[in-house]
């Protein structure tokens, strides 16, 4: 298997631009979880699914993030509009069942202007 | 809620030293334990797992044992190499929560 596969790897826009992240688990994993990374704050949770259901969308900052998984092999996190405080490192992950190890992706690194 | 308290780094360390990396959880249930990973540029990866109390998992010459009467997971490794410089995190997942809990990780640099 290819891993959890993310696009973009680095994504550059400026403020106030619509940011949609993509991420691939690996197939057959039945959760989903995206991550945010920065040195501030550290590793932070942002949203996780099960069979392609959100079950826990506490950690998304503010309504202007967005989280959608249409089919068990795609999932997207959008940012609309984009502030230079999101600049971080966004990672996905999956898992086979609730209690295992996580597979990471290799990350997208967002930078806002 | 479930919480995991790593010791704080940055941590440095001449290559061959030997490496403790202290973890405490606190769980209401029984959950599995976990120590990644992260080398810079990547994502974090799986270093080694323990499921039930007294299991020790290992890997790359780390080992970790899962003290359910002192709810820790120590990171170990007898000789560090200069290639182990990464941030290490411990985690838990329980299989009723779904999710894991990590804590804040530890930078570990090892100087030739």
């Amino acid at each position: 298997d290819a891993g959890v596969i993310q696009s973009p790897r680095h994504e550059v826009t400026e403020m106030g631009q619509e940011v949609t992240l993509r991420c691939k688990p690996i197939s057959g994993h039945d959760y989903l979880f995206w991550y945010r990374q920065t040195m501030m704050r550290g590793l932070e949770l942002l949203i996780y699914f099960n069979n392609n259901v959100p079950i826990d969308d506490s950690g998304m900052p503010e309504d202007r993030f967005s989280a959608k998984m249409p089919n068990a092999s795609f999932s997207t996190l959008k940012i609309q509009p984009s502030e230079p405080r999101d600049s971080a490192v966004y990672f996905c992950a999956s898992s086979l069942v609730s209690g295992h190890s996580q597979f990471f992706g290799p990350g997208t690194r967002l930078t806002v202007l | 809620g479930d919480s995991v308290t790593q010791m704080e780094g940055p941590v440095t360390l001449s290559e061959e030293a030997f490496l403790t990396i202290n973890c405490t959880y606190t769980a209401t249930g029984y959950p599995s334990l976990f120590w990644y990973v992260q080398y810079p540029g990547e994502g974090l990866q799986l270093l080694l797992k323990a499921t039930k109390a007294d299991d020790k998992g290992s890997n790359k010459g780390f080992e970790a044992t899962y003290r359910k009467e002192t709810t820790s997971f120590h990171l170990e490794k007898g000789s560090v190499q200069v290639s182990d410089s990464a941030v290490y995190f411990c985690a838990l997942s329980d299989s009723n929560a779904g999710k894991s809990t990590f804590g804040d990780g530890t930078t570990l640099t090892v100087k030739p």
